[in-house]
C-alpha cells in the first residue's frame, strides 16, 4: 500500500494563479484532511471531509476550496493564489473507529507540498 | 476558540538523558491526545496516542501521561538517542474538525 500520498511535490506560482493539490490514499478511509503548515504555528486545518460527496471548513478555510468525488481522492484548490498561502500543505485521511461523533481516529499523513506564491 | 500549547519551544538534551515535553489543552469535550514526530522536510508520523480513559501509556522508550482534570498531558523520552531529533506536536480532539495541535517542540539530542 502507498498510504497516503501528494501530487505535486513542489510548486512555485505567481500571484494571482490558480492551481489543484491531489491528494489519495488506498487505505480505504472515510475522512480526509488538509492542513497547512507554517513555521511557529504548528499544523491548522484547511478544510476537510467526513466522506465522499462532503466536505466542510476547517480553522483556516478562506482562499482555499475543496472537492470530494471519488473516496480515495481529496482535492484542494486555490483560485487565486496570494503571497500568504506559501505553505507546506499536507493531506492526512483516518478512519473512525467508533462511527461519526466518536473520538477522532488516527490520522495519517501525506508527504507534502511545499508551495511558494510570489 | 480551543486551543493546545506546548512547551518547551526547543529541547536540547545530552544522548541518554530522558526529555519531557508537555502541553495543555482547552477543550474539556478533547477526549483523544495523540503525538506526531517530524523529521526535517518530511511528514509527521504518529508515535504514540492516549485516550481519555487511561491515564499513562507506554511504548519502549517514550510515554505519554494524561491529566484531565488539569487539562494536561506529556511526552516522556528516556534514553533519548540521536536519532530522536526532530520536532515533535501534540494534538488533542475529540472530533475529525477538533484536533487541535500545539506549534511544536524542537527537540535537538546531542551525542
Amino acid at each position: 500500500n502507498a498510504g497516503v500520498t501528494q501530487t505535486p511535490k513542489f510548486r512555485v506560482l505567481k500571484t494571482g494563479q490558480s492551481m489543484t493539490l491531489l491528494c489519495a490514499q488506498d487505505m480505504n478511509h472515510e475522512y480526509m484532511y488538509w492542513y497547512r503548515q507554517d513555521p511557529g504555528m504548528g499544523l491548522r486545518l484547511i478544510h476537510y471531509s467526513v466522506g465522499e460527496g462532503t466536505t466542510a471548513k476547517g480553522e483556516v478555510p478562506d482562499g482555499y476550496n475543496v472537492s470530494r468525488l471519488k473516496k480515495q481522492n481529496f482535492l484542494l484548490g486555490l483560485e487565486s493564489a496570494a503571497p500568504s498561502q506559501t505553505s507546506v500543505y499536507f493531506c492526512a485521511s483516518s478512519y473512525p473507529s467508533g462511527g461519526r461523533s466518536s473520538s477522532t481516529d488516527t490520522q495519517y499523513f501525506g508527504p507534502g507540498t511545499r508551495l511558494t506564491v510570489l | 476558540g480551543e486551543n493546545v500549547e506546548q512547551h518547551p519551544s526547543t529541547l536540547s538534551v545530552q544522548e541518554g538523558d530522558s526529555a519531557v515535553i508537555k502541553c495543555t489543552y482547552s477543550d474539556s469535550a478533547s477526549n483523544y491526545f495523540p503525538w506526531y514526530k517530524q523529521e526535517l522536510g518530511k511528514r509527521p508520523q504518529l508515535i504514540i496516542d492516549i485516550r481519555s480513559n487511561v491515564g499513562e501509556k507506554k511504548d519502549q522508550r517514550i510515554a505519554v501521561t494524561l491529566n484531565k482534570t488539569a487539562k494536561h498531558f506529556s511526552l516522556h523520552i528516556t534514553e533519548t538517542q540521536p536519532e530522536d531529533s526532530a520536532v515533535y506536536f501534540c494534538a488533542a480532539g475529540g472530533r475529525p474538525d477538533k484536533l487541535i495541535f500545539g506549534t511544536g517542540t524542537r527537540l535537538q539530542v546531542f551525542p
